[in-house]
């Protein structure tokens, strides 16, 4: 089992829809999770971090933690064509410090 | 507007060749780590400093591969020699950690094909 899982994608969604990316890790210590988004052919910048279970909301970005189950999801509102990129999720495993594990992460096409 | 910066951000060389990537993290970040990129693999952690100590390089094959951090504006990734199955994309980044783990800043990336 990865540490890190989520689907490679790609997700096809429509422009003004709500795109919906998971992620699941195996570390029930984890502590710290974050989105990246890439687009292709540039570095990953980071787009929302999240601490605690719950939802956190930035723009039309909703980063969501479920520490029971595991997952961590990221919803984006109002899905524009700019939106079409990679995104990875990262989460600092246990005993780790804050080194950063990435999964291999989904590809969102929004189409118009 | 803060960044950091990677050189060279392509390079193209032959087996059994040196090569140094560098770069400059963000100024006040304490961490700075490399990580390669490839289709396959993803984001994969190579080597990670804190204070310019190294702490985990664990990732990183070290029978040729070697990183340091010779002052605080600068860390280096060598490969030596190299070989076809380290082309990759090879990221820097930098952070602030306060603790608990904290935000990376990526560089642009440097892109290495060996033939």
């Amino acid at each position: 089992q990865k540490e890190v899982e989520q689907n490679s994608g790609p997700l096809s969604v429509p422009e003004g829809a709500i795109a919906s990316l998971n992620c699941t890790y195996s570390d029930r210590g984890s502590q710290s999770f974050f989105w990246y988004r890439q687009y292709s052919g540039k570095s990953p910048e980071l787009i929302m971090s999240i601490y605690s279970n719950g939802d956190k909301e930035d723009g039309r970005f909703t980063a969501q933690l479920n520490k029971a189950s595991q997952y961590v999801s990221l919803l984006i509102r109002d899905s524009q064509p700019s939106d079409s990129a990679t995104y990875l999720c990262a989460v600092n495993l246990i005993g780790t410090a804050s080194k950063l594990t990435f999964g291999t992460g989904t590809r969102l096409q929004v189409t118009l | 507007d803060a960044r950091v910066t990677q050189t060279p951000r392509d390079k193209v060389t032959e087996m059994g060749q040196e090569v140094t990537m560098r770069c400059q993290p963000i100024l006040g970040h304490n961490t700075v780590f490399w990580y390669r990129q490839t289709m396959m693999q993803g984001l994969e952690l190579l080597a990670y400093f804190r204070n310019r100590a190294p702490l985990d390089d664990s990732g990183m094959p070290k029978d040729r591969f070697s990183a340091e951090m010779p002052d605080a504006t600068l860390a280096t990734l060598k490969i030596q020699p190299s070989e076809p199955r380290d082309s990759a994309v090879y990221f820097c980044a930098s952070g602030l950690e306060t603790g608990t783990a904290g935000e990376l800043f990526f560089g642009e990336g440097s892109r290495l094909t060996v033939l």
